[in-house]
């Protein structure tokens, strides 16, 4: 198993309500991503991050906001939620290198908007 | 475009015989091929890699897979299936140059006792 966490795992909130999800890595990783999961189960690249105050969207639009003020740090962030965000996240994170690096993942965020 | 298929929704196998899960790919330039698993309410498990070199890989828990580039496939393999690998797994692929993965929708492997 990987060194990144996720919080929280479940989030059940209503809509329009503010939420952040976090995800932190203790392997000193400088690359971070978000995925969205659809329901259908397949994954979306949302958000990326090279490194500390780098961010990248990814090849699916999305309405949330990250940052990336800390290396181990990245959460996500969605101002107001809709029902249209319920889905799970999934934080990843890789080494920088020379050559293609694995991409190591946290459990993930269910959430669900009401 | 840059793309990755896994053909089948679902692959039902009885425990102790052979599995495939299939994978093949669409890419410009030379690939990078993943395989990962999905147990339930957990994130994804890296299993094996292709980067470059022999064709037939070796990953974690028994499984290999294959490079083939005349069929544009990657097939994920596994001598004698267990009931635990029952799980959800997905291929993935990148290229030169770039850190993004490129996920396949996923096939679910069903191993009955």
């Amino acid at each position: 198993e990987a060194d990144i966490y996720q919080t929280p795992r479940y989030l059940v909130i209503g809509t329009g309500k503010k939420i952040t999800l976090e995800c932190s890595q203790t392997m000193g990783h400088d690359k971070m991503y978000w995925y969205q999961q659809d329901p259908g189960m397949e994954l979306h690249l949302i958000h990326y991050s090279y490194g500390v105050n780098s961010t990248e969207k990814g090849d699916l639009s999305s309405e949330s906001t990250v940052s990336r003020i800390r290396t181990e740090h990245f959460p996500l962030t969605l101002e107001s939620a809709r029902p249209s965000h319920t889905s799970q996240y999934l934080c990843a994170s890789s080494e920088s290198g020379g050559s293609i690096e694995t991409q190591y993942f946290g459990p993930g965020t269910r959430l669900l908007v009401l | 475009a840059q793309s990755v298929a896994q053909p089948e929704d679902q692959v039902n196998v009885a425990e102790g015989n052979p599995l495939t899960v299939k994978c093949t790919y669409s890419v410009s330039g030379n690939p990078y091929l993943f395989w990962y698993v999905q147990y339930p309410n957990r994130g994804l498990q890296f299993l094996l890699k292709y980067i470059t070199g022999d064709n037939l890989v070796k990953g974690s828990y028994g499984f290999e897979a294959e490079f083939n580039k005349s069929q544009t496939s990657f097939h994920l393999k596994k001598p004698s299936a267990l009931v635990s690998d029952s799980a959800l797994y997905f291929c993935a692929v990148s290229f030169y140059n770039t850190d993004k993965l490129i996920f396949g929708t996923g096939t679910r492997l069903q191993v009955f006792p």
